[in-house]
Protein backbone atom coordinates (compact mmCIF):
# COMPACT_ATOMS: atom_id res chain seq x y z
CA UNK A 1 0.00 0.00 0.00
CA UNK A 2 1.51 3.38 -0.53
CA UNK A 3 1.09 6.62 1.76
CA UNK A 4 1.69 9.97 2.17
CA UNK A 5 2.55 11.85 5.58
CA UNK A 6 2.14 15.81 5.54
CA UNK A 7 2.86 15.85 9.56
CA UNK A 8 2.11 19.47 9.41
CA UNK A 9 -1.44 20.78 9.24
CA UNK A 10 -0.28 24.51 9.38
CA UNK A 11 2.83 26.48 8.50
CA UNK A 12 2.85 30.06 9.50
CA UNK A 13 5.65 32.16 7.77
CA UNK A 14 6.32 35.70 7.47
CA UNK A 15 6.21 37.08 4.05
CA UNK A 16 9.42 37.26 2.59
CA UNK A 17 10.50 34.19 4.31
CA UNK A 18 11.55 30.92 2.59
CA UNK A 19 9.10 28.66 3.35
CA UNK A 20 8.91 24.28 3.72
CA UNK A 21 5.92 22.50 3.98
CA UNK A 22 6.85 18.77 4.34
CA UNK A 23 5.95 15.45 3.25
CA UNK A 24 7.14 12.06 3.13
CA UNK A 25 5.90 9.22 1.16
CA UNK A 26 5.80 5.22 1.32
CA UNK A 27 5.68 3.57 -2.23
CA UNK A 28 6.79 -0.31 -3.30
CA UNK A 29 8.18 1.08 -7.03
CA UNK A 30 9.21 4.21 -8.11
CA UNK A 31 7.44 6.93 -6.70
CA UNK A 32 5.46 9.37 -8.65
CA UNK A 33 5.49 12.81 -6.88
CA UNK A 34 3.15 15.16 -7.30
CA UNK A 35 2.45 18.90 -5.17
CA UNK A 36 -1.14 20.34 -5.54
CA UNK A 37 -2.54 23.98 -3.92
CA UNK A 38 -6.42 24.41 -3.12
CA UNK A 39 -7.41 28.14 -2.68
CA UNK A 40 -10.70 28.29 -0.48
CA UNK A 41 -13.67 26.75 -2.47
CA UNK A 42 -11.73 25.60 -5.48
CA UNK A 43 -10.24 22.78 -6.92
CA UNK A 44 -6.93 21.00 -6.90
CA UNK A 45 -4.33 23.16 -8.81
CA UNK A 46 -1.03 21.33 -9.53
CA UNK A 47 1.98 22.84 -8.68
CA UNK A 48 5.18 20.75 -10.03
CA UNK A 49 6.01 16.81 -10.09
CA UNK A 50 8.45 14.69 -9.33
CA UNK A 51 9.28 11.48 -12.21
CA UNK A 52 12.79 10.99 -12.43
CA UNK A 53 16.29 12.72 -13.11
CA UNK A 54 17.14 16.01 -10.77
CA UNK A 55 16.62 15.93 -7.63
CA UNK A 56 14.72 19.30 -7.60
CA UNK A 57 12.30 20.00 -9.25
CA UNK A 58 10.78 23.85 -10.21
CA UNK A 59 7.41 24.47 -10.97
CA UNK A 60 4.43 27.09 -10.91
CA UNK A 61 4.62 30.40 -8.76
CA UNK A 62 8.12 29.93 -7.91
CA UNK A 63 7.54 27.19 -5.76
CA UNK A 64 10.34 23.75 -6.18
CA UNK A 65 10.61 20.60 -4.40
CA UNK A 66 13.39 17.99 -3.86
CA UNK A 67 13.23 14.90 -3.75
CA UNK A 68 15.14 12.72 -1.10
CA UNK A 69 14.88 8.97 -2.04
CA UNK A 70 17.00 8.45 1.38
CA UNK A 71 14.32 9.91 3.44
CA UNK A 72 11.49 8.84 1.45
CA UNK A 73 11.00 12.75 1.42
CA UNK A 74 9.14 15.60 -0.84
CA UNK A 75 9.29 18.82 0.39
CA UNK A 76 7.72 21.41 -1.30
CA UNK A 77 9.95 25.12 -0.81
CA UNK A 78 9.97 28.60 -2.02
CA UNK A 79 12.66 31.61 -1.15
CA UNK A 80 10.04 34.08 -0.50
CA UNK A 81 6.84 33.70 0.80
CA UNK A 82 3.86 35.69 -0.28
CA UNK A 83 0.62 36.57 1.24
CA UNK A 84 -0.96 35.25 -1.59
CA UNK A 85 0.33 31.59 -1.22
CA UNK A 86 -1.89 31.42 2.04
CA UNK A 87 -3.60 28.34 1.31
CA UNK A 88 -4.01 24.36 1.43
CA UNK A 89 -1.26 22.06 0.08
CA UNK A 90 -1.22 18.57 -0.69
CA UNK A 91 1.22 16.34 -1.41
CA UNK A 92 0.44 13.43 -3.60
CA UNK A 93 2.31 10.17 -4.79
CA UNK A 94 1.47 7.39 -7.30
CA UNK A 95 3.29 4.06 -7.65
CA UNK A 96 5.07 4.55 -10.94
CA UNK A 97 6.16 0.50 -11.41
CA UNK A 98 2.51 -0.52 -11.55
CA UNK A 99 0.91 0.37 -14.74
CA UNK A 100 -1.42 3.65 -15.43
CA UNK A 101 -4.01 2.64 -13.54
CA UNK A 102 -3.18 3.08 -10.03
CA UNK A 103 -4.70 5.30 -8.01
CA UNK A 104 -2.94 8.31 -6.93
CA UNK A 105 -2.85 9.17 -2.66
CA UNK A 106 -2.82 12.78 -1.37
CA UNK A 107 -1.67 13.64 1.59
CA UNK A 108 -3.79 15.42 4.65
CA UNK A 109 -2.74 18.85 3.23
CA UNK A 110 -1.06 21.61 5.13
CA UNK A 111 -2.41 24.93 5.47
CA UNK A 112 0.07 27.40 4.57
CA UNK A 113 -0.67 31.16 6.33
CA UNK A 114 1.64 34.00 5.15
CA UNK A 115 1.92 36.50 7.71
CA UNK A 116 2.13 40.40 6.04
CA UNK B 1 -9.79 26.73 -15.76
CA UNK B 2 -8.42 23.10 -15.54
CA UNK B 3 -10.97 22.25 -18.22
CA UNK B 4 -12.76 19.59 -16.08
CA UNK B 5 -16.17 20.57 -15.84
CA UNK B 6 -18.44 19.66 -12.72
CA UNK B 7 -21.96 20.07 -12.35
CA UNK B 8 -24.21 20.44 -9.75
CA UNK B 9 -21.96 23.01 -7.87
CA UNK B 10 -24.13 23.48 -5.43
CA UNK B 11 -26.83 20.93 -3.95
CA UNK B 12 -28.90 20.68 -1.14
CA UNK B 13 -31.06 17.90 -0.04
CA UNK B 14 -32.90 16.43 2.74
CA UNK B 15 -31.61 12.93 4.08
CA UNK B 16 -32.57 9.67 2.63
CA UNK B 17 -32.62 11.13 -0.71
CA UNK B 18 -30.54 10.57 -3.59
CA UNK B 19 -28.18 12.71 -5.89
CA UNK B 20 -26.17 12.46 -9.17
CA UNK B 21 -23.03 14.67 -9.84
CA UNK B 22 -21.84 14.63 -13.30
CA UNK B 23 -18.14 14.97 -14.19
CA UNK B 24 -16.53 15.78 -17.43
CA UNK B 25 -13.33 15.12 -18.13
CA UNK B 26 -10.61 17.11 -20.28
CA UNK B 27 -10.66 16.25 -23.91
CA UNK B 28 -8.34 12.82 -24.52
CA UNK B 29 -9.01 12.43 -20.51
CA UNK B 30 -9.33 8.78 -19.94
CA UNK B 31 -8.92 8.23 -16.37
CA UNK B 32 -11.46 10.05 -14.02
CA UNK B 33 -11.49 9.62 -9.73
CA UNK B 34 -14.12 11.30 -7.45
CA UNK B 35 -12.65 12.28 -4.22
CA UNK B 36 -14.32 13.71 -1.32
CA UNK B 37 -13.55 16.47 1.03
CA UNK B 38 -15.21 16.84 4.10
CA UNK B 39 -14.35 19.63 6.84
CA UNK B 40 -11.19 18.72 8.72
CA UNK B 41 -10.49 15.84 6.36
CA UNK B 42 -8.07 15.73 3.57
CA UNK B 43 -9.27 14.52 0.48
CA UNK B 44 -10.99 10.83 0.07
CA UNK B 45 -9.83 9.10 -2.58
CA UNK B 46 -13.70 7.33 -3.52
CA UNK B 47 -12.90 5.40 -6.86
CA UNK B 48 -11.40 5.46 -9.87
CA UNK B 49 -12.22 5.13 -13.52
CA UNK B 50 -9.99 3.93 -16.80
CA UNK B 51 -11.73 4.65 -20.47
CA UNK B 52 -15.06 3.17 -18.78
CA UNK B 53 -13.83 0.37 -16.17
CA UNK B 54 -13.75 0.50 -12.75
CA UNK B 55 -9.67 0.44 -12.17
CA UNK B 56 -9.54 1.48 -8.30
CA UNK B 57 -11.61 1.63 -5.24
CA UNK B 58 -11.37 3.57 -1.59
CA UNK B 59 -13.35 4.23 0.64
CA UNK B 60 -15.83 4.57 -0.93
CA UNK B 61 -19.62 3.62 0.72
CA UNK B 62 -21.90 1.20 -0.41
CA UNK B 63 -24.21 3.53 -0.96
CA UNK B 64 -22.68 5.18 -3.21
CA UNK B 65 -22.10 3.52 -7.15
CA UNK B 66 -20.34 5.88 -10.03
CA UNK B 67 -20.20 5.29 -13.84
CA UNK B 68 -18.12 6.31 -16.68
CA UNK B 69 -19.87 6.62 -19.88
CA UNK B 70 -18.53 5.96 -23.72
CA UNK B 71 -18.57 10.16 -24.42
CA UNK B 72 -15.57 9.07 -21.02
CA UNK B 73 -18.01 11.57 -18.95
CA UNK B 74 -18.69 10.29 -15.32
CA UNK B 75 -21.79 10.42 -12.35
CA UNK B 76 -20.82 9.99 -8.84
CA UNK B 77 -24.93 8.67 -7.70
CA UNK B 78 -25.25 9.18 -3.87
CA UNK B 79 -28.11 7.60 -2.47
CA UNK B 80 -29.63 7.40 1.25
CA UNK B 81 -28.17 10.03 1.68
CA UNK B 82 -26.83 10.90 5.78
CA UNK B 83 -25.99 14.07 7.34
CA UNK B 84 -22.38 13.03 7.32
CA UNK B 85 -22.64 12.99 3.26
CA UNK B 86 -22.23 16.71 3.39
CA UNK B 87 -18.61 17.33 1.74
CA UNK B 88 -16.93 18.56 -1.25
CA UNK B 89 -16.93 16.11 -4.13
CA UNK B 90 -14.09 16.27 -6.89
CA UNK B 91 -13.44 14.76 -9.73
CA UNK B 92 -10.15 14.69 -11.42
CA UNK B 93 -8.96 13.58 -14.88
CA UNK B 94 -5.94 12.68 -16.28
CA UNK B 95 -4.36 11.91 -19.19
CA UNK B 96 -3.34 8.06 -20.38
CA UNK B 97 0.25 8.20 -19.20
CA UNK B 98 0.90 7.11 -16.38
CA UNK B 99 3.52 10.08 -14.92
CA UNK B 100 0.67 12.72 -15.23
CA UNK B 101 -0.57 14.98 -13.24
CA UNK B 102 -4.24 15.09 -12.15
CA UNK B 103 -6.45 18.19 -13.21
CA UNK B 104 -9.62 18.80 -10.46
CA UNK B 105 -12.98 19.71 -11.34
CA UNK B 106 -13.87 22.85 -8.95
CA UNK B 107 -16.21 20.04 -7.01
CA UNK B 108 -19.63 20.15 -6.05
CA UNK B 109 -20.59 20.90 -2.81
CA UNK B 110 -23.72 18.38 -1.34
CA UNK B 111 -25.41 19.50 1.84
CA UNK B 112 -27.52 17.11 3.41
CA UNK B 113 -30.18 18.51 6.14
Amino acid sequence: AQSVAQPEDQVNVAEGNPLTVKCTYSVSGNPYLFWYVQYPNRGLQFLLKYITGDNLVKGSYGFEAEFNKSQTSFHLKKPSALVSDSALYFCAVRDGSSGGYQKVTFGTGTKLQVIP
Amino acid sequence: DSGVTQTPKHLITATGQRVTLRCSPRSGDLSVYWYQQSLDQGLQFLIQYYNGEERAKGNILERFSAQQFPDLHSELNLSSLELGDSALYFCATGSSTNTGELFFGEGSRLTVL
